[in-house]
């Protein structure tokens, strides 16, 4: 258990629907960070947000949005959902922004799945 | 952006076998993370290793920074060795969170 958790584990929902994906970081971790693994993309880095603020841009879709609440947790909203979108979507967190010393830890993941 | 490559793509083994997985990456880096992903799908960290030689078990890895590249070595392989194992990176002096290689799916038969 890598102390990352997020929820639903499973999401099943149609297209053009919109939905929230939610994580919660390590205790004492203030960076989040979200990824989405795709059959076509692999793995690839969509946000971060570090302490509450928005820290770095990915290949990030502009129908997704993200944020990170004052208890440092977070939110991953997508909408106008394509059948394209259905992937597993990782939640990280880590101590820092960046720099060395950073390892990331991920959640156990969502699967979203568009029909 | 940081390119990484992961060799090789596919790998069976009989079980009790030693192997060698690489990553070769495109420039310098801060971090450099090895993750195995089981048939189950989570993300399970094995490694934190941006330079030098580390050990946990069956499994130690070695990332050589100058020259680029870091090698997960698993020996005494077990069934439950099998899933994909992914190499990331995250580039020196960038905020772009970690790059992942296309990952070695790996298959221990018994």
């Amino acid at each position: 258990d890598s102390g990352v958790t997020q929820t639903p584990k499973h999401l099943i929902t149609a297209t053009g629907q919109r939905v929230t994906l939610r994580c919660s970081p390590r205790s004492g971790d203030l960076s989040v960070y979200w990824y989405q693994q795709s059959l076509d993309q692999g793995l690839q880095f969509l946000i971060q947000y570090y302490n509450g603020e928005e820290r770095a841009k990915g290949n990030i879709l502009e129908r997704f949005s993200a944020q990170q609440f004052p208890d440092l947790h977070s939110e991953l909203n997508l909408s106008s959902l394509e059948l394209g979108d259905s992937a597993l979507y990782f939640c990280a967190s880590s101590v820092r922004t960046s720099g060395v010393q950073n390892e990331q830890f991920f959640g156990p993941g969502t699967r979203l799945t568009v029909l | 952006g940081i390119q990484v490559e992961q060799s090789p793509p596919d790998l069976i083994l009989q079980e009790g076998a030693n192997s060698t997985l690489r990553c070769n990456f495109s420039d310098s880096v801060n971090n450099l993370q090895w993750f195995h992903q089981n048939p189950w799908g989570q993300l399970i960290n094995l490694f934190y290793i941006p330079s030098g030689t580390k050990q946990n078990g069956r499994l130690s890895a070695t990332t050589v920074a100058t020259e680029r590249y870091s090698l997960l070595y698993i020996s005494s392989s077990q069934t439950t060795d099998s899933g994909v194992y992914f190499c990331a990176v995250e580039r020196r002096g960038g905020a772009d969170g970690l790059t992942f290689g296309k990952g070695t799916h790996l298959i221990i038969q018994p």
